[in-house]
């Protein structure tokens, strides 16, 4: 019965770079969400997939940032060109059915040097 | 839009207070309420929810009544333990006249609770 995955669990990169965080939700499970915990934002949402619908990308804070979910199970989160303040804890969430339960992955922490 | 207010803190109790951390909530639609915590060093965990009015979420102890009249949703618990400290993170659930937020969850801003022995 494993949860939610993500990897890297750690990641730093310099100014400029791309990154690409990986997400492994719960077997099953149809919805798949992506927050950010940063300090001075606190938890906020970025996309959201529920099986082969259009993803919801109303969260996501720039053009640099996209996503995609393969096969309608892992995810991978994509950060072009990171910025300083693209630093934070990225977290994977997964639901059975859309606005189920939410369980959350333990996150890839991001520091942009 | 929605949105979330917590009880600034951080706060600090001793072993066996009483613990309440204030929550309200703006929402367009009828919000499911929920309580996230996320233990030092862990991911976030859900801790409680209500789906509808007068509702009372609870475990560990730990409890939270769905109040519309005054869009609320604090948590209490009678009497804490040190294995209680962690950040506590007040959250709703939208799905507004045609499904259109999915589900996506709104957080508070969280709160540290830290319990002295």
């Amino acid at each position: 019965g494993a949860g939610v995955s993500q990897s890297p669990s750690n990641k730093v990169t310099e100014k400029g770079k791309d990154v690409e965080l990986r997400c492994d939700p719960i077997s099953g499970h149809t919805a798949l969400y992506w927050y950010r915990q940063s300090l001075g934002q606190g938890l906020e949402f970025l996309i959201y997939f529920q099986g082969n619908s259009a993803p919801d990308k109303s969260g996501l804070p720039s053009d640099r940032f996209s996503a995609e979910r393969t096969g309608g199970s892992v995810s991978t989160l994509t950060i072009q060109r990171t910025q300083q303040e693209d630093s934070a804890v990225y977290l994977c969430a997964s639901s059975l059915r859309v606005a189920d339960t939410q369980y959350f992955g333990p996150g890839t922490r991001l520091t942009v040097l | 839009g929605n949105s979330v207010t917590q009880m600034e803190g951080p706060v600090t109790l001793s072993e066996e207070a009483f613990l309440t951390i204030n929550c309200t909530y703006t929402a367009t639609g009828y919000p499911s309420l929920f309580w996230y915590v996320q233990y030092p060093g862990e991911g976030l965990q859900l801790l409680l929810k209500a789906t509808k009015a007068d509702d009372k979420g609870s475990n560990k102890g730990f409890e939270a009544t769905y109040r519309k009249e005054t869009t609320s949703f604090h948590l209490e618990k009678g009497s804490v333990q040190v294995s209680d400290s962690a950040v506590y993170f007040c959250a709703l659930s939208d799905l507004n006249a045609g499904g259109t937020s999915y589900g996506k969850l709104t957080f508070g801003q969280g709160t540290i609770l830290t319990v002295h022995p």
